[in-house]
């Protein structure tokens, strides 16, 4: 399995841009997509988008107007931005890998939207 | 989308009794051409993020225990834990990977008594 560890800004303002890193280490990873899933507090978890190695991305259609996600291979790094959060964006954020099902996750961000 | 419905939303067992959740999907998440089904389940306890537990509905990932098992086809499945210790005690999701966007089930939580 990969290690993940995540890391960016926990508290925003409504309208704010939301930015996350995920930088993943060891192990070895077979499958193709990169993932970030989000899940509400006491709901299940909802998925965000992915990108593979090679770049190509799919978004929730839900979120889809509102999201970037990039991955940097030089540095073994993925990205999740998320623009215009509101209040219904509060939630833990994680970064996964993608076999077809979600294998390896990164331990979460706390993003809380409030003003 | 494939909506997933978890039954019961909650539970409680007593220790080394069984424990037995459902899943259904809105819609079959048989791939035919391999009869395989895309269906995952996930133990979640507090503060951690969701654990990979079985996968293609019946396969259990490597180091998970025996007492977990998964069943079912098409759009009805089960997780059953055999006997139910006490560091089970977790929120259990299913999840379909048969269709982009992957959705997941809102959980059971599984308490023991």
């Amino acid at each position: 399995q990969v290690q993940l560890q995540q890391w960016g800004a926990g508290l925003l303002k409504p309208s704010e841009t939301l930015s996350l890193t995920c930088a993943f280490y060891s192990g070895s990873f077979s499958g193709d997509y990169w993932s970030w899933i989000r899940q509400p507090p006491g709901k299940g978890p909802e998925w965000i988008g992915e990108i593979s190695h090679i770049g190509i991305t799919n978004y929730n259609p839900s979120l889809k107007s509102r999201i970037t996600i990039s991955l940097d291979t030089s540095k073994n790094q993925l990205s999740l931005k998320l623009t215009s959060v509101t209040a219904a964006d509060t939630a833990m954020y994680y970064c996964a890998t993608r076999l077809p099902w979600f294998d390896s996750w990164g331990q979460g961000t706390l993003v809380t939207v409030s003003s | 989308d494939i909506v997933m419905t978890q039954s019961p939303d909650s539970l409680a067992v007593s220790l080394g009794e069984r424990a037995t959740i459902n899943c259904k999907s809105s819609q079959s998440v048989l791939y035919r051409s391999n009869n395989k089904n895309y269906l995952a389940w996930y133990r979640q306890k507090p503060g951690q993020p969701p654990k990979l537990l079985i996968y293609w509905a019946s396969t259990r990932e490597s180091g998970v225990p025996d007492r977990f098992s998964g069943s079912g086809s098409g759009t009805d499945f089960t997780l059953t834990v055999s006997s139910l210790q006490a560091e089970d005690e977790a929120v259990y999701y299913c999840q379909q990977y048969y269709n982009a966007p992957w959705t997941f089930g809102q959980g059971t939580k599984v308490e023991a008594k």
